[in-house]
């Protein structure tokens, strides 16, 4: 079964609103998670670092402001796409660490749509 | 710096056939983890394997076999009899050091046709 679970799988969403997404770890504890965007037959491209109380590491070119992480707690990271506008229509895609070893799982991805 | 190469973009294949999807790294890391995803239509990334740089035994899971050879700094893998399920988009990925950090292939879009 899912060891990381995402929601929602799919957010249509106005030009201009924001849009929250949730990444938890399902019956373990991850103090980092990884947040993944993906464009159509394109792969996967690292946007952040999300550590658990403490500010995300986001990659060169990822507009911090734009894309809020926030990791409040052990299982749950969410990301929030603000002031959506339609290029920021993407699949994204959360991933996390197992403790007992370097097997990282992924969630199920959402896929957002601004129209 | 690390990178991940899957020179095969697209691949086609009739069912039944076998099918070795090529995977080459870079790194300078000694000690280094590899793995392979599945990505279906539906997006989520299935984990198929992790492979440490200490292990270069190959790896036998019903019709997937995995070849690492650290010679070549290559990983591949195999579908043996390919059904039409098998179809999705295939990632290799890299990770080095003491992060969690994955560097990803391109992805090989595998294709099995009745």
């Amino acid at each position: 079964g899912a060891v990381v679970s995402q929601h929602p799988s799919w957010v249509i969403c106005k030009s201009g609103t924001s849009v929250k997404i949730e990444c938890r770890s399902l019956d373990f504890q991850a103090t980092t998670m990884f947040w993944y965007r993906q464009f159509p037959k394109q792969s996967l491209m690292l946007m952040a670092t999300s550590n658990e109380g403490s500010k995300a590491t986001y990659e060169q070119g990822v507009e911090k402001d734009k894309f809020l992480i926030n990791h409040a707690s052990l299982t749950l990271s969410t990301l929030t796409v603000t002031s959506a506008h339609p290029e920021d229509s993407s699949f994204y895609i959360c991933s996390a660490s197992v403790p007992s070893g370097n097997t990282i799982y992924f969630g199920e991805g959402s896929w957002l749509t601004v129209v | 710096a690390q990178k991940v190469t899957q020179a095969q973009t697209e691949i086609s294949v009739v069912e039944k056939e076998d099918v070795t999807l090529d995977c080459v790294y870079e790194t300078r890391d000694t000690t280094y983890y590899l793995f392979w995803y599945k990505q279906p239509p539906s997006g989520e990334l299935v984990f198929l394997i992790r492979r440490n740089s200490f292990d270069e035994q190959n790896e036998i899971s019903g019709r997937y076999s995995w070849n690492f050879q650290k010679s070549t700094s290559s990983f591949n893998f195999t579908i043996t009899a390919s059904q039409v399920v098998d179809s999705a988009v295939y990632f290799c990925a890299l990770l080095t050091g003491g992060g969690n950090k994955l560097t990803f292939g391109t992805g090989t879009q595998l294709k099995v046709e009745l």
